[in-house]
């Protein structure tokens, strides 16, 4: 089966210009979570998606940070404009609808890798 | 809220050696419990969790933890560390109508 699946691995702009990062979480998985990881925080939730609705957005740190989520098979995150700051490792993440949001393990793809210049 | 530390930044240990990492979470009631690993380039694979029932918990690659909740911890062990098992080790908590909540991490090396 194919995971969650993450695009671009690695992406290089200047400061100031958009950047959209894409994910297609695991067919039939209702969740979907969007994580940010530097050295400085570790992994940060961002935002999470049950049922393409956005349920908690607390974390998403800036209104320059945008995620939707059109379709149950593809999510976007959307930093415009771009920071050196933004930099970081994005991971999406895909998990099923039983239970609560708690009770199952994530699925996470391999990260887009994002240096903002 | 719940939260999770993981007191060691970094263990060394030689390849063949036992191996324990370490978990404490903060929450009321009972947690649910993750171990995650993370490869370089990688993201985070699920190695074992826990929801209720028998206290120590098998998982992949000869993995396993122990929830104690007596000590509000979740350690991982395994008893023979390989090479490949170099990784960043995540612990992470869960909740009932609360979002996950990961640990600092911890960073394996493996001497030879």
């Amino acid at each position: 089966d194919a995971g969650v699946i993450q695009s671009p691995r690695h992406e290089v702009t200047e400061m100031g210009q958009e950047v959209t990062l894409r994910c297609k979480p695991i067919s039939g998985h209702d969740y979907l979570f969007w994580y940010r990881q530097t050295m400085m925080r570790g992994l940060e939730l961002l935002i999470y998606f049950n049922n393409n609705v956005p349920i908690d957005d607390s974390g998403m740190p800036e209104d320059r940070f945008s995620a939707k989520m059109p379709n149950a098979s593809f999510s976007t995150l959307k930093i415009q404009p771009s920071e050196p700051r933004d930099s970081a490792v994005y991971f999406c993440a895909s998990s099923l609808a039983a239970g609560t949001v708690s009770n199952q393990p994530q699925h996470f793809g391999d990260g887009t890798r994002l240096s903002i210049l | 809220a719940q939260s999770v530390t993981q007191p060691d930044i970094h263990i060394t240990v030689s390849e063949g050696a036992s191996l324990e990492l370490r978990c404490n979470y903060s929450y009321g009631a009972t947690p649910y419990l993750f171990w995650y690993v993370q490869s370089p380039g990688q993201g985070l694979q699920l190695l074992l969790k826990y929801f209720s029932g028998d206290t120590l918990v098998q998982g992949i690659k000869g993995f396993e933890a122990e929830f104690k909740r007596s000590q509000s911890s979740f350690n991982l062990r395994k008893p023979s560390v390989h090479w490949s098992d170099a990784a960043e080790y995540f612990c992470a908590v869960g909740a009932r109508g609360q979002n996950f909540v990961f640990g600092p991490g911890t960073r394996l090396s493996v001497l030879p």
